[in-house]
């Protein structure tokens, strides 16, 4: 089966400051996603990323704060941006299958924990 | 809407028993519903899913069923055991896009 890392597995940053998190797949996907799980909360989506155009945002979340890149069919990055305590979470990346069966299946990273002073 | 409700937020059973976790959505065009377990500082991970042209799956002690009328699935897990302990999302998708919509999550407890 696929492995999906990311780095880094758990950060602590200065509020003010910038954190990129990587997403990296070992084979080749259809769709990325990236979701913001606040403490003991649920999973709430932020933006699909596109490769080779900008990424589609959910309510409430916009490019300049969260800004993704992802450059081929393997790779992503999430940029938390001018952090505040708020943004304190847990980022996950997911990401679906060509040859998934169903092909709407998501399997997730194993997380970015990030704590904000 | 596509909102998922779902029930219980906790659920603590004895070692052996029976768990079942309960899912209502609200979009009648959702066709897919996952269900992910998470355990602590973990990611989600993917134990079971169905789509709307079946009624019931199972895999070893662990079923979904879903109720396209009443629009409700729910977890069923069987003979369960201290490893299952763990938060459990479920998922909806399908309908007039490809996004999942979460429950808030089950914290599952098996007391040895």
């Amino acid at each position: 089966s696929a492995v999906i890392s990311q780095k880094p597995s758990r950060d602590i940053c200065q509020r003010g400051t910038s954190l990129t998190i990587q997403c990296q797949v070992d084979s080749q996907v259809t769709m990325m996603f990236w979701y913001r799980q606040q403490p003991g909360q649920s999973l709430t989506l932020i933006a699909t990323a596109n490769q080779g155009s900008e990424a589609t945002y959910e309510s409430g979340f916009v490019i300049d704060k969260f800004p993704i890149s992802r450059p081929n069919l393997t790779f992503s990055t999430l940029t938390v941006s001018n952090m505040s305590p708020e943004d304190s979470s847990i980022y996950l990346c997911s990401v679906e299958f060509p040859s998934a069966t169903p092909i709407e299946t998501q399997y997730f990273g194993p997380g970015t924990r990030l704590l904000v002073l | 809407g596509e909102n998922v409700e779902q029930h219980p937020s906790t659920l603590s059973v004895q070692e052996g028993d029976s768990a079942v976790i309960k899912c209502t959505y609200s979009d009648s065009a959702s066709n897919y519903f996952p269900w992910y377990k998470q355990e602590l500082g973990k990611g989600p991970q993917l134990i079971i899913d169905i789509r709307s042209n079946v009624g019931e799956k199972k895999d070893q002690r662990i079923a979904v069923t879903l109720n396209k009328t009443a629009k409700h699935f729910s977890l069923h897990i069987t003979e369960t055991q201290p490893e299952d302990s763990a938060v459990y999302f479920c998922a909806r998708g399908g309908g007039s896009n490809y996004k999942l919509t979460f429950g808030k999550g089950t914290l599952l407890t098996v007391n040895p």
